[in-house]
C-alpha cells in the first residue's frame, strides 16, 4: 500500500459528461502529479501540483482541469467526455516540489470508460 | 522534452534465467534513473533507482547500469521468480528541475515462467 488513495476506482459514463477524480497523497507530501495510461499512450503527465498551486503542465486537454485543496488533496475534472478518454488514471505523491529528485508514490487509479 | 525509448517492448524467460531491459533517454539533463515495475490491476512502484554519479547500483536480485555518455541505463533481474511478472518502466528525470515530472518509456512487459 503507497499510502495514496484514489475514488472512484472504477467510473463508467457516456460521451459529453463530466466527472471528478479525487486524490489523497500520502500523508505529509506537498505534491501531487495526474497521469493517464492508455494502452496507445503509454503512461503520460497531465498536471502537478505542489502545496495548492499549479507547478508544471504536461499533454493535458483543455476539457479537463485539476486542483489541490488546502487539506493537499486533488480532484482532477475530466469534461465533454469523448471515447478516447477511456483510460486509468493515476494520481501520485511526493514530498517536495520536485518529482525528479525522488520517488513519486501512486495511487491505484481510477479506470474510467465512457460509453 | 524528454525522449524516452524501452526495449524489448516484450520479454519472456523461463525462472531462474535472467532479465535485461535497456532504456535511452535524450536529455543530457537527465542525472536521476528510476525503474517502476507496475503489476496488474496496481500503480507503478519504484523498485529501484540511481543518480548520474554512480555507474551501477544493486538490491538483492535487482540492479541497475548507467551509461550517461550513450544516454542509457538497464534494469537486470537475475534469478528470475514469477512474482517478478509485471510491466517495468524507466522514467529518467533532472533531478535540479524544479518541475516534478517523470517521463515515463512505453513499458516493457515481463512473463517469467515456472
Amino acid at each position: 500500500d503507497s499510502g495514496v488513495t484514489q475514488t472512484p476506482k472504477h467510473l463508467i459514463t457516456a460521451t459529453g459528461q463530466r466527472v471528478t477524480l479525487r486524490c489523497s497523497p500520502r500523508s505529509g507530501d506537498l505534491s501531487v502529479y495526474w497521469y493517464q495510461q492508455s494502452l496507445d499512450q503509454g503512461l503520460q503527465f497531465l498536471i502537478q501540483y505542489y502545496n495548492g498551486e499549479e507547478r508544471a503542465k504536461g499533454n493535458i486537454l483543455e476539457r479537463f482541469s485539476a486542483q489541490q485543496f488546502p487539506d493537499l488533496h486533488s480532484e482532477l475534472n475530466l469534461s465533454s467526455l469523448e471515447l478516447g478518454d477511456s483510460a486509468l488514471y493515476f494520481c501520485a505523491s511526493s514530498a517536495g516540489p520536485s518529482g525528479g529528485a525522488g520517488e513519486q508514490f501512486f495511487g491505484p487509479g481510477t479506470r474510467l470508460t465512457v460509453l | 522534452g524528454e525522449n524516452v525509448e524501452q526495449h524489448p517492448s516484450t520479454l519472456s524467460v523461463q525462472e531462474g534465467d535472467s532479465a535485461v531491459i535497456k532504456c535511452t533517454y535524450s536529455d543530457s539533463a537527465s542525472n536521476y534513473f528510476p525503474w517502476y515495475k507496475q503489476e496488474l490491476g496496481k500503480g507503478p512502484q519504484l523498485i529501484i533507482d540511481i543518480r548520474s554519479n554512480v555507474g551501477e547500483k544493486k538490491d538483492q536480485r535487482i540492479a541497475v547500469t548507467l551509461n550517461k555518455t550513450a544516454k542509457h541505463f538497464s534494469l537486470h533481474i537475475t534469478e528470475t521468480q514469477p512474482e517478478d511478472s509485471a510491466v517495468y518502466f524507466c522514467a529518467p528525470a533532472d533531478r535540479g528541475s524544479t518541475l516534478g515530472r517523470l517521463y515515463f518509456g512505453r513499458g516493457t512487459q515481463l512473463t517469467v515462467w515456472p
